[in-house]
């Protein structure tokens, strides 16, 4: 069965530096995803990314955070300069289409510490 | 505005009982529901959802869900929990006019099946 992997698994970075954490959605969807949790809260949607451009974003993402589907296969999220408060668990998902009746597919996440 | 929640943080059941997870939700159109599961070390997986029509949906690993538009609840069922569903269970909703593609996530609830 076809799976969304996430690279690496857990990245620990200082405060004020820049981190890329990576993503291989499944190959035959086209919509891409990522949320964050951080530690006992709730899974909290970040941007969604269509046809290499960005569909739809929270409020979170803000400057800080980029979005780029590199090659025909990752796709990466980009923080440009680190905060004790990004420290979460970070899931990439991908879903066939973007309607919202569909259920996405989501990567094992990547926990992120920043000292 | 689309949010839902999860009253329970930890529902502790024995094995072979009845267990429920209970969500509850709030759109100001109608909803598409949905439920996750996620075990350790893992990505969120697609347990279940409700798009239209009957309100009891079935899904994955014997799990079910009814759809309660009244009571705005969306709670998961399974007739006989094995250890094996222990794990932590998500409920999401997107409102479908809400005009955004993407569903709100609960907290989590954690599911403990005692031997």
């Amino acid at each position: 069965e076809p799976e969304v992997t996430q690279t690496p698994s857990h990245q620990v970075t200082q405060m004020g530096q820049e981190v890329i954490l990576r993503c291989v959605p499944i190959s035959n969807h086209l919509y891409f995803y990522w949320y964050r949790q951080i530690l006992g809260q709730k899974v909290e949607f970040l941007v969604s990314f269509y046809n290499n451009e960005i569909s739809e974003k929270s409020e979170i993402f803000d400057d800080q955070f980029s979005v780029e589907r590199p090659d025909g296969s990752n796709f990466t999220l980009k923080i440009r300069s680190t905060k004790l408060e990004d420290s979460a668990m970070y899931f990439c998902a991908s879903s066939e289409t973007g309607a919202g009746a569909n259920e996405q597919f989501f990567g094992p996440g990547t926990r992120l510490t920043v000292l | 505005a689309q949010s839902v929640a999860q009253p329970e943080d930890q529902v502790n059941v024995a094995e072979g009982n009845p267990l429920t997870v209970k969500c509850t939700y709030s759109v100001s159109g109608n909803p598409y529901l949905f439920w996750y599961v996620q075990y350790p070390n893992r990505g969120l997986q697609f347990l279940l959802k409700y798009i239209t029509g009957d309100n009891l949906v079935k899904g994955s690993y014997g799990f079910e869900a009814e759809f309660n538009k009244s009571q705005t609840s969306f709670h998961l069922k399974k007739p006989s929990a094995l250890v094996s569903d222990s794990a932590l269970y998500f409920c999401a909703v997107r409102d479908i006019g809400g005009g955004s593609y993407i569903p709100t996530f609960g907290r989590g609830t954690s599911l403990i099946v005692h031997p």
